[in-house]
């Protein structure tokens, strides 16, 4: 059974820098064509694509985000790790982790975890 | 990266047809996937590759393409079909978008 599971602290200060760790199992990250990425949810608003990071170590990032935003894996800990800086009120959303399985969906985010609620405030 | 536009919400009765679009320059030449997402859950995919269905999704969730616009199709839609519904695609630079999200309401 494949499952990814966000995990962070709940409230950041303005400026402040947030982590995140997405811990997955089910799948391994050294497999051809599968990829973990992390995508966030403001309240009430659209999903919003932020990062992905692949089996090949090739990392991607949104064009408006990506000088802030730094993804990174443990394959020896099934983790993914995503790191945003200088976090800002707006920046408040729920936040998930998602893979991608190239091979079988192709682009799809097929499953995804349950999310994690980050707020910004001082 | 590029945009995907969609209508904020449909409305349909139960067992009617509900049709969900999304458009984007993009769309020709890019894939495009489906999720379903139901208030204070994470999003499921629907539909893949503009018409693919995932072991365990119902029949009734379809998919097609035409031009720069893609149609996600829900037939003799249910209670439990209600949910907000997203579109996704990638660019050849290996970046995502979403669309803006519609909410389906069933009367």
């Amino acid at each position: 059974q494949v499952t990814l599971r966000e995990s962070g602290p709940a409230l950041v200060k303005p400026t402040q820098t947030l982590t995140l760790t997405c811990t997955f199992s089910g799948f391994s990250l050294t497999t051809g064509g599968m990829f973990v990425s992390w995508i966030r949810q403001p309240p009430g608003k659209a999903l919003e694509w932020l990062a992905l990071i692949g089996w090949d170590d090739d990392e991607y990032y949104s064009t408006s985000l990506k000088t802030r935003l730094t993804i990174s894996k443990d394959t020896s800990k099934n983790q993914v790790v995503l790191t945003m800086t200088n976090m800002d009120p707006v920046d408040t959303a729920t936040y998930f982790c998602a893979r991608i399985q190239q091979s079988f969906t192709y682009d799809a985010f097929d499953i995804w975890g349950q999310g994690t609620m980050v707020t910004v405030s001082s | 990266s590029y945009e995907l536009t969609q209508p904020p919400s449909v409305s349909v009765s139960p067992g009617q047809t509900a049709r969900i679009t999304c458009s984007g320059d993009a769309l020709p030449k890019q894939y495009v996937y489906w999720y379903q997402q139901k208030p204070g859950q994470a999003p499921i995919l629907v539909i893949y590759k503009d018409s693919e269905r995932p072991s365990g999704i119902p029949e009734r969730f379809s998919g097609s393409s035409s031009g720069t616009t893609v149609t996600l199709t829900i037939s003799g839609v249910q209670a439990e079909d209600e949910a907000d519904y997203y579109c996704q695609s990638a660019d050849s630079s290996g970046t995502y978008v979403f669309g803006t999200g519609t909410k389906v309401t069933v009367l």
